[in-house]
């Protein structure tokens, strides 16, 4: 069970270039998210899904996209990368209950030069 | 709003030593509290759970309860070993498709 696959594990980018974070999951959950984590700032979600078709924004949406056409999948788009945007992005998913916990792939460190 | 608050850290302690890492927490509704952690290099994974008031939730030696008259989360640790070295968050969920609220973390460093 490969449960929550992010792809690429590391990027760089320079400012002004696009790009898409992949995510993927194999458990059939309603619940998808983006976090990005940063140092002292704890984890901040980006943007939420709770079923396919259906996204909505989180604490820190500016600057990304997603879109949500499979349960499955998750796609991250960063639209015009800023050095602000440099970090490490997670991406997690759950059941719809809210006793589930998530469950979260390995990340991708970003770059932003 | 919902908020987490965690002690400051960092926290390094002697193997063997005992653990306690503050979580109180502020939420609308009655929420579910988890503790995730977060090995170097890796994605966060739940340490442990609690669902209800008075509930405690264990795990790989960790505990922690529920405890609702002081809206607090507590993980406790009787004996803390080099391998618990790593990165913990405490959160809290309020309802089915609620987001998840975290801390902001606490590194534990732990010495031969």
């Amino acid at each position: 069970n490969a449960g929550v696959t992010q792809t690429p594990k590391f990027q760089v980018l320079k400012t002004g270039q696009s790009m898409t974070l992949q995510c993927a999951q194999d458990m059939n959950h309603e619940y998808m998210s983006w976090y990005r984590q940063d140092p002292g700032m704890g984890l901040r979600l980006i943007h939420y899904s709770v079923g396919a078709g259906i996204t909505d924004q989180g604490e820190v949406p500016n600057g990304y996209n997603v879109s949500r056409s499979t349960t499955e999948d998750f796609p991250l788009r960063l639209l015009s990368a800023a050095p602000s945007q440099t970090s490490v992005y997670f991406c997690a998913s759950r059941t719809g209950s809210n006793n589930s916990p998530l469950h979260f792939g390995n990340g991708t460190r970003l770059t932003v030069t | 709003g919902n908020s987490v608050t965690q002690m400051e850290g960092p926290v390094t302690l002697s193997e063997e030593a005992f653990l306690t890492i503050n979580c109180t927490y502020t939420a609308t509704g009655y929420p579910s509290l988890f503790w995730y952690v977060q090995y170097p290099g890796e994605g966060l994974q739940l340490l442990l759970k609690a669902t209800k008031a008075d509930d405690k939730g264990s795990n790989k030696g960790f505990e922690a309860t529920y405890r609702k008259e002081t809206t607090s989360f507590h993980l406790e640790k009787g004996s803390v070993q080099v391998s618990d070295s790593a990165v913990y968050f405490c959160a809290l969920n309020t309802g089915a498709n609620s987001k998840l609220t975290f801390g902001k973390g606490i590194t534990l460093s732990v010495r031969p």
